[in-house]
């Protein structure tokens, strides 16, 4: 059950903003919003989490909505290298330690010159 | 260590044998996870190790399947009697220890190992 909605494919040409959409509507309130991504051929690697507020760093940006039923991860200026599967996860935090993480399909970015 | 690395990168074998696949974790992480990914197909959870808890081994689709991480480290993933639908790319990670109440720690992934089992 991966609690969470992605578009199956997009687009961006290189250079531009790549914004990717996640829908997350049954999310409770002590549960994060991660994203990887998956290079082909590689595993998956960390971009970026949150919980409530927006969060930004080196590799991209992330936009959580008030009622955090929704998220928008954008990765400022798109390269080639962007192209890869992204995956919006929901962390099934309860307070427990179980660290596991729920992969959906994830959107396949495709970045072109 | 550089990163999770994982061995070997692919693995042929044939129906009804039995395969071992074997992950080293970043040192000083204690969790470790095992998934596995189907052509063209998310990430399905296996198993998680923490520390000397009692693993979560509820994503392990069959008794066919078991692991076990020595001292804390290495993990190995047995498959016996392979089948075709094992076939997948098994992917482990490793990350620091998750506190109760915390987010999910950063998972690191390795590289895969590619399973064929014709």
């Amino acid at each position: 059950d991966a609690k969470t909605t992605q578009p199956t494919s997009m687009d961006c040409a290189e250079g531009r903003a790549a914004n990717l959409p996640c829908n997350h509507s049954t999310i409770s309130g002590n549960e994060y919003v991660y994203w990887y991504r998956q290079i082909h051929s590689q595993g998956p690697q960390y971009i970026i989490h949150g919980l409530k507020n927006n969060e930004t760093n080196e590799m991209a940006s992330l936009i959580i909505t008030e009622d955090r039923k929704s998220s928008t991860l954008i990765l400022p200026h798109a390269t080639l290298r962007d192209t890869a599967v992204y995956y919006c996860i929901v962390s099934l935090d309860r307070g427990s330690t179980l660290g596991r993480l729920y992969f959906g399909r994830g959107t396949q970015l495709t970045v072109w010159p | 260590g550089a990163g999770v690395s994982q061995s070997p990168s692919n693995k042929v074998t044939e129906k009804g044998k039995d395969v071992e696949l074997r992950c080293d974790p970043i040192s000083g992480h204690t969790a470790l996870y095992w998934y596995r990914q189907s052509l063209g197909q998310g990430l399905e959870f296996l198993i998680y190790f923490q520390g000397n808890s009692a693993p979560d081994k509820s994503g392990l689709p069959s008794d066919r399947f078991s692991a076990e991480r020595t001292g804390g480290s290495v993990s190995t993933l047995t498959i016996q009697r392979t089948q075709q639908e094992d076939s997948a790319v098994y992917l482990c990670a490793s990350s620091l220890p998750k506190l109760a109440g915390g987010p999910p720690e950063t998972q690191y992934f390795g590289p895969g190992t590619r399973l064929l089992v014709l």
